[in-house]
């Protein structure tokens, strides 16, 4: 069955990166894309950017563009997600999901990490 | 950005109610705009994608319409374990954004 666990909570200080982890199973890693989407306290889902796992190219939210970076490592079947200079507003749970083709030329967020809990305080 | 606004944006019903929540587009999406429930603590759950498609596994008293701007998720016979928060998504073009959301409380 297809799964992605995530890597635990994180506490950073303002200015601090982190990185969180996504690792897949169940599937084939490079066949499907994976986006991430990060979820303030209660706020709406925001979504951070996507990588397309079988080359490695990514697409970032504007919004984010400048801090977040996301690799993956297809040994590992892991993608990653790291966002730098973190401020109080970056408090959030952090998603990865993967990103599937169905008919009619869609896609989907088929299934979602359990979400890491990313704290940013002083 | 397509911005997503969603009515109303808590709603108060009984188990055994039909339930109609509604996501409106700020500029045309066709029908790339799925639904997902949340529960506290959890991920985000897909429902429905391409408007009016039902995600594998989803109760059939869900159901989705609209296309264009406008929007619709149903439930047509609220149960016990619906009760949760629901966003709307859009896939038409990048950014990807969601709707407000909609939470749904026993009443």
């Amino acid at each position: 069955q297809v799964q992605l666990v995530q890597s635990g909570a994180e506490v950073k200080k303002p200015g601090a990166s982190v990185k969180v982890s996504c690792k897949a199973s169940g599937y084939t890693f490079t066949s499907f894309a994976m986006h991430w989407v990060r979820q303030a306290p209660g706020q709406r889902p925001e979504w951070m950017g996507w990588i397309n796992v079988g080359n490695g190219n990514t697409r970032y939210s504007e919004k984010f563009q400048v801090r977040v970076t996301i690799t993956r490592d297809t040994s590992a079947t892991t993608a990653y997600m790291e966002l730098s200079s973190l401020r109080s507003e970056d408090t959030a749970v952090y998603y990865c999901a993967r990103w599937a083709p169905v008919a009619g030329g869609h896609t989907i967020f088929d299934y979602w990490g359990q979400g890491t809990l990313v704290t940013v305080s002083s | 950005d397509i911005q997503l606004t969603q009515s109303p944006s808590f709603l108060s019903a009984s188990v055994g109610n039909r339930v109609t929540i509604t996501c409106r587009a700020s500029q045309g999406i066709t029908n790339y705009l799925a639904w997902y429930q949340q529960k506290p603590g959890k991920a985000p759950k897909l429902l429905i994608y391409a408007a009016s498609t039902l995600q594998s596994g989803v109760p059939s008293r869900f159901s989705g319409s609209g296309s264009g701007t406008d929007f619709t998720l149903t439930i047509s016979s609220l149960q016990p374990e619906d009760f949760a928060t629901y966003y709307c998504q859009q896939l038409n073009s990048y950014p990807v954004t969601f709707g407000g959301g909609t939470t749904v409380e026993i009443k």
